[in-house]
């Protein structure tokens, strides 16, 4: 089976542009979680669901973050407008509920 | 409050030597699961173990050992006869029976030298 897929794995943008992160999870896991990965905060989660449904976006930083899931096979976060402390590596997981969760490559994501 | 430390924020071995990553976490709940994820340089997060708490038996994969004691909530990890592979950073995360939520700690990078 194919792991979590992240697109894309490289973004460089301006300050002020939108950006939106992809993530599809692993066939059959109905649970996806979104985490952000910086030197200074460590991993964070920002979001997850369960069954297409957000649970707790208490990680969420500010309303210029959202996320959506509109079916099992895909995610999507998206930072409107960005800003260069958004700068970081975003990691998708997916998991069984109360299984173990399984990482995707990331996205590292370059606001100058 | 959930919370989880890794005190040993850089580890450096020599190749071959055991090196033990320390791992003490903080929860209210009585039910509840620990995990340890390894990222090597490629930036990868790639799960090693799950751990309920109500299992307290320690477990060895091949050069992987965890020691669980919910007496001092720890849940640390040995690598036996390290190898240059084994360099990466490694995470220890506690997630809530209900939840499904991970904390993670600071992780702990380690550098196997040859």
């Amino acid at each position: 089976d194919a792991g979590v897929i992240q697109s894309p794995r490289h973004e460089v943008t301006e300050m002020g542009q939108e950006v939106t992160l992809r993530c599809k999870p692993i066939s059959g896991h109905n649970s996806l979680f979104w985490y952000r990965q910086t030197m200074m905060r460590g991993l964070e989660l920002l979001i997850y669901f369960n069954n297409n449904v957000p649970i707790d976006d208490s990680g969420m930083p500010e309303d210029r973050f959202s996320a959506k899931m509109p079916n099992a096979s895909f995610s999507t976060l998206k930072i409107q407008p960005s800003e260069p402390r958004d700068s970081a590596v975003y990691f998708c997981a997916s998991s069984r509920v109360l299984y173990e969760q399984y990482f995707g490559p990331g996205t590292r994501l370059t606001v100058t | 409050a959930q919370k989880v430390t890794q005190a040993q924020t850089e580890i450096s071995v020599v190749e071959k030597e055991d090196v033990t990553l320390d791992c003490v976490y903080e929860t209210r709940d009585t039910t509840y699961y620990l995990f340890w994820y390894k990222q090597p340089p490629s930036g990868e997060l790639v799960f090693l173990i799950r751990r309920n708490s109500f299992d307290e038996q320690n477990e060895i994969s091949g050069r992987y050992s965890w020691n669980f004691q919910k007496s001092t909530s720890s849940f640390n990890f040995t690598i036996t006869a390290s190898q240059v592979v084994d360099s990466a950073v490694y995470f220890c995360a506690l997630e809530r029976n209900a939840g499904n939520m991970l904390t993670f700690g600071g992780g702990t990078r380690l550098m196997v030298k040859p």
